[in-house]
C-alpha cells in the first residue's frame, strides 16, 4: 500500500506570501495529523482530523494557519501570510481507526521563509 | 503536561557493536504508549518499536529492544549488532491514548562507524 505523501517536498517563499502544503494519507486512514519541527527544535503537534472534522487543533500557533480536509481524504495546510518563524519541516501522519496506535508519517515538507 | 527528554543530542557506535539511546518522560497518566521512531537522512520517519505502559515485559523487535522503567519514567532503546543502515535521527515519543497526538523528544542523531 502507498504511504503518506506530501507535496511539495520543499518550498521557498518570501515573508508575507502564502503557501499551501498538501498531505495525502494512506487510503482508509480516517485520522490525519499535522506536526512541524522548527529551528531544530522538537517536533510539535499542530492538529488532528478525524475524517473531515477537526478533533484537536490545540497546537495551531495562530490564525495565520488554516487546515482543511475536505471529504475526509487529503488535507491542506495554508500559511497566510508566512512569517520567518514559520520556517521548518511540516510533517503529516495518518492512522487507521481503532485501538491500533501506529501513526504513519509522510516525508515532510521543508518550508523556508525568506 | 507531558514532556519527553533525550539527553544525548548525538551518539556514535562502531558497526556490529551495541548502543543504548536514553529517554525520560514526565506524565501523571498511568496508561500510555511509548515509541521510538527512526528518521534516516532525507527519508520518512518510521516506527521502530512501541511499548504499552501496562505491559511489564520490555518490547523487542529483532535487533531493537527497550528497557522500560515505569517508576523511573525511563524508556531507553538498545540497538544490537549495529548496521550502517541504523544511522538516523531517533525520536523518543509518547501518547496518552490511541487517539492522541504524539509528543516527541528532541531527538538523538546516531552515527554508525564502519
Amino acid at each position: 500500500e502507498a504511504g503518506v505523501t506530501q507535496f511539495p517536498s520543499h518550498s521557498v517563499i518570501e515573508k508575507g506570501q502564502t503557501v499551501t502544503l498538501r498531505c495525502d494519507p494512506i487510503s482508509g486512514h480516517d485520522n490525519l495529523y499535522w506536526y512541524r519541527r522548527v529551528m531544530g527544535k522538537e517536533i510539535k503537534f499542530l492538529l488532528h482530523f478525524v475524517k473531515e472534522s477537526k478533533q484537536d487543533e490545540s497546537g495551531m500557533p495562530n490564525n495565520r494557519f488554516l487546515a482543511e480536509r475536505t471529504g475526509g481524504t487529503y488535507s491542506t495546510l495554508k500559511v497566510q501570510p508566512a512569517e520567518l518563524e514559520d520556517s521548518g519541516v511540516y510533517f503529516c501522519a495518518s492512522r487507521r481507526g481503532g485501538i491500533y496506535n501506529e501513526q504513519f508519517f509522510g516525508p515532510g515538507t521543508r518550508l523556508t521563509v525568506l | 503536561a507531558q514532556t519527553v527528554t533525550q539527553s544525548q543530542p548525538e551518539m556514535s557506535v562502531q558497526e556490529a557493536e551495541t548502543v543504548t539511546l536514553s529517554c525520560t518522560y514526565d506524565t501523571s497518566e498511568s496508561d500510555y504508549y511509548l515509541f521510538w521512531y527512526k528518521q534516516p537522512p532525507s527519508r520518512q520517519m518510521i516506527l521502530v518499536i512501541r511499548q504499552e505502559a501496562y505491559k511489564q515485559q520490555n518490547a523487542t523487535e529483532n535487533r531493537f529492544s527497550v528497557n522500560f522503567q515505569k517508576a523511573a519514567k525511563s524508556f531507553s532503546l538498545k540497538i544490537s549488532d549495529s548496521q550502517l543502515g541504523d544511522a538516523a535521527m531517533y525520536f523518543c515519543a509518547f501518547t496518552k491514548t490511541s487517539y492522541d497526538k504524539v509528543i516527541f523528544g528532541p531527538g538523538t542523531s546516531l552515527s554508525v562507524i564502519p
